[in-house]
């Protein structure tokens, strides 16, 4: 079975600091990997994702994600935070093949930019 | 296209009552999914449908949820005799067949309170 776990529940940071934000997997098959973001009282909005191929990738909003085996390990950084950063973030994996695009979400991590 | 429409937005309704929730998909996809996401968590998977077959049912989704997609388009989630540990985010996604997550695209949601 996959999943997720993200670490730390709430990330405060200065705005124009660096935001990094934890999620190890878990997975008996080569993961799918994704981060979403959700405003408050909305849905999720993807970030970015991580299917094969280059372990670096680039999202929206400046964020990016490295995608390390050794570690099992898919954080998410942006190199300078934005107050327009503040929501919530969740890492998610998508079961193997014949999953049926079903999503397993980590339980998110609450980002808090401070002036 | 206008992604995935759930309707209402919000629900407030009164313990014992019946809801039901309305989700429109992509057109062209022909899987939907149903999440739940309570509080402080990540969403939870309820169920999924290819066209209008229901091919997985979480072991969350208790029989008072049921979940149809009678004409392969447009899904329905019904709660009978709403319970307070039923207020919740309920979402709603598509993606077409095949993937693994790439695809799957969310709606902004329904909030259920339960009073």
């Amino acid at each position: 079975a996959q999943s997720v776990t993200q670490l730390g529940s709430h990330v405060s940071v200065s705005e124009g600091a660096l935001v990094l934000l934890r999620c190890n997997y878990s997975s008996s098959v080569p993961p799918y990997l994704f981060w979403y973001v959700q405003y408050p009282n909305q849905g999720l909005q993807l970030l970015l994702k991580y299917t094969t191929g280059a372990t670096l990738v680039k999202g929206i909003n400046g964020f990016e994600a490295e995608f390390k085996k050794s570690e099992t390990s898919f954080h998410l950084t942006k190199p300078s935070a934005h107050m327009s950063d503040a929501a919530e973030y969740f890492c998610a994996v998508c079961r193997g093949a014949g999953g049926g695009n079903k999503l397993t979400f980590g339980t998110g991590t609450q980002l808090k930019v401070e002036l | 296209d206008t992604g995935v429409s759930q309707d209402p937005r919000h629900k407030i309704t009164k313990r014992g009552q019946n809801v039901t929730f309305r989700c429109d998909p992509i057109s062209e996809h022909n899987r939907l999914y149903w999440y739940r996401q309570t509080l402080g968590q990540g969403p939870e998977f309820l169920t999924y449908f290819q066209n209008e077959a229901q091919l997985e049912k979480s072991r969350l989704l208790s029989d008072r949820f049921s979940a149809e997609r009678p004409k392969g388009s447009f899904s329905t989630l019904e709660i009978q005799r709403t319970e307070q540990g039923d207020s919740a985010m309920y979402l709603c996604a598509s993606s077409p067949e095949g993937g693994r997550g790439e695809k799957l695209f969310f709606g902004s949601g329904t909030q259920l309170s339960v009073l």
